[in-house]
C-alpha cells in the first residue's frame, strides 16, 4: 500500500501558467513533507520542505501548501517555465526512531510547454 | 567535495548473477539509504542505515542484502537477480537527525536484469 499518494500522474502546463501537484498521506506520525524535483538522467534533489506548523512555505516561484486536517499537501509552481520541466515527487517523513526516513510518492512527470 | 557517487551507472546481469552496487559519500553523513524508482511507484526504501555497523529493511528490503561498515560506504548487494529487480537504484545520504538538511542523492545505476 502507498503510504503518500501522489497525483496527477503527468501534467503538461503552458508557460506562465501555474503547476499545481497534490499529495495525501494516512500516517498521522508524518512530520516533514519535503518536495523533490528531477530531471531526465539525475538524482533527485531538494527543492522545497514544509513543517506542519505552518500552512504554507514560500521559496520564489514555488510554494507548498499544507492541510494538516485533510492530511493533504501540494506544490505550487507559479509563472511555470520550460526550465521546470521535470518530474516531482512528494515524500513524508519523521524524526521518530531518531532519524529521519522519507517514504515518496510516485511522482509527477510536469511537461512546460513554451 | 564528489558528494554522493555510484557505481557502475550501468549494469546488465542474466538471471541468478549476484553483484555488488557500490554507494560511497564524503560528506560524512550518519544516514544512508538505497531506492529503487520504477514507473508508476515512485522511489521505495530498500535499506537503510543510520551509521556504521546499524542497519535495517525499508519497503522492499526482499532480494537484497546491505551492509555498513564505514561511515563513507553503503554497498546494496543483489544475491540472485531476477528480472523484477530490473529497475534505477539511486542511494542517497543525509545527517541523520535533522529536517534541516534534504537528502543528496547520487545519479543512479540503471540495472538490466535478463
Amino acid at each position: 500500500q502507498q503510504q503518500v499518494k501522489q497525483s496527477p500522474q503527468s501534467l503538461i502546463v503552458q508557460k506562465g501558467g501555474i503547476s499545481i501537484i497534490n499529495c495525501a498521506y494516512e500516517n498521522t506520525a508524518f512530520d516533514y513533507f519535503p518536495w523533490y524535483q528531477q530531471f531526465p538522467g539525475k538524482g533527485p534533489a531538494l527543492l522545497i520542505a514544509i513543517r506542519p506548523d505552518v500552512s504554507e512555505k514560500k521559496e520564489g516561484r514555488f510554494t507548498i501548501s499544507f492541510n494538516k486536517s485533510a492530511k493533504q499537501f501540494s506544490l505550487h509552481i507559479m509563472d511555470s517555465q520550460p526550465g521546470d520541466s521535470a518530474t516531482y515527487f512528494c515524500a513524508a517523513g519523521s524524526l521518530s526512531g531518531g532519524y529521519n526516513k522519507l517514504i515518496f510518492g510516485a511522482g509527477t512527470r510536469l511537461a512546460v510547454h513554451p | 567535495n564528489a558528494g554522493v557517487t555510484q557505481t557502475p551507472k550501468f549494469q546488465v546481469l542474466k538471471t541468478g548473477q549476484s553483484m555488488t552496487l557500490q554507494c560511497a559519500q564524503d560528506m560524512n553523513h550518519e544516514y544512508m539509504s538505497w531506492y529503487r524508482q520504477d514507473p508508476g511507484m515512485g522511489l521505495r526504501l530498500i535499506h537503510y542505515s543510520v551509521g556504521a555497523g546499524i542497519t535495517d529493511q525499508g519497503e522492499v528490503p526482499n532480494g537484497y542484502n546491505v551492509s555498513r561498515s564505514t561511515t563513507e560506504d553503503f554497498p546494496l548487494r543483489l544475491l540472485s537477480a531476477a528480472p523484477s529487480q530490473t529497475s534505477v537504484y539511486f542511494c542517497a545520504s543525509s545527517y541523520s537527525r535533522s529536517y534541516n538538511y534534504g537528502y543528496t542523492f547520487g545519479s543512479g545505476t540503471r540495472l538490466t536484469v535478463v
